[in-house]
């Protein structure tokens, strides 16, 4: 079946700007994760959606940084004011339900370059 | 917090040579370790995962990792590495409390070459 998507594959933007950053997770999973990996790093926790409502976004870095998953399926991460800092790759994973248990899938990621 | 350590950054060996591939955790209560490898090119992907009972895991294309509680350690293992194995090893865990997600260490590059 089809795994976890996210589009686009690869983003430039210029500093201050805004950008959206949209996971499709594995049909019928409730639970959705967003990451973020810069270069030579780990992946780092953002936020943690059980359904439609984010259930941990302790990992969100500022105000800056907000996502959405409004009908318990796609969810989209939006940046607001992009900094070069920001740069990185964001991952999205989906689990079958939430909690610790459960293995996470995770897409291809998109690349976020801010110039 | 929890907190996962992997101290070799980078490691080369030779196709047929033994690998081990350390990883420490910090968490105050029960923990659930996985390791993740994402080969060039691709997403990252699950090799193995422990939650309970035998302390060795076995997990896909002939990888283990061993659960030594008394040392905080789940050290990923191969007996006889191929070039195929070439790819980027991430340790990673939960607990049983707090956070749902996954933390994960720095990874460790490995390069085998033929």
């Amino acid at each position: 079946g089809a795994g976890v998507s996210q589009t686009p594959s690869n983003k430039v933007t210029e500093k201050g700007k805004y950008v959206e950053l949209r996971c499709d997770p594995i049909s019928g999973h409730t639970a959705l994760y967003w990451y973020r990996q810069s270069l030579g790093q780990g992946p780092e926790f953002l936020i943690y959606f059980q359904g439609t409502g984010a259930a941990d976004d302790s990992g969100l870095p500022n105000d800056r940084f907000f996502a959405v998953r409004p009908e318990g399926s796609v969810s989209t991460l939006k940046i607001q004011r992009t900094e070069r800092g920001d740069s990185a790759v964001y991952l999205c994973a989906s689990s079958r339900q939430g909690g610790s248990y459960n293995e996470q899938f995770f897409g291809p990621g998109t690349r976020l370059t801010v110039l | 917090a929890q907190s996962v350590s992997q101290h070799n950054h980078h490691v080369i060996l030779s196709e047929a040579a033994s690998l081990e591939l350390g990883c420490n955790y910090s968490y105050g209560g029960t923990v659930n370790l996985f390791w993740y490898v994402q080969y060039p090119g691709q997403h990252l992907q699950l090799l193995l995962k422990y939650f309970s009972g035998d302390p060795l895991v076995k997990g896909i294309k002939g990888f283990e990792a061993e659960f030594i509680k008394s040392k905080f350690s789940f050290n990923l293992r191969k007996p006889s590495v191929q070039w195929s194995d070439t790819a980027e090893y991430f340790c990673a865990v939960t607990g049983d409390t707090g956070r749902r997600a996954l933390t994960f260490g720095s990874g460790t590059r490995l390069q085998v070459q033929p």
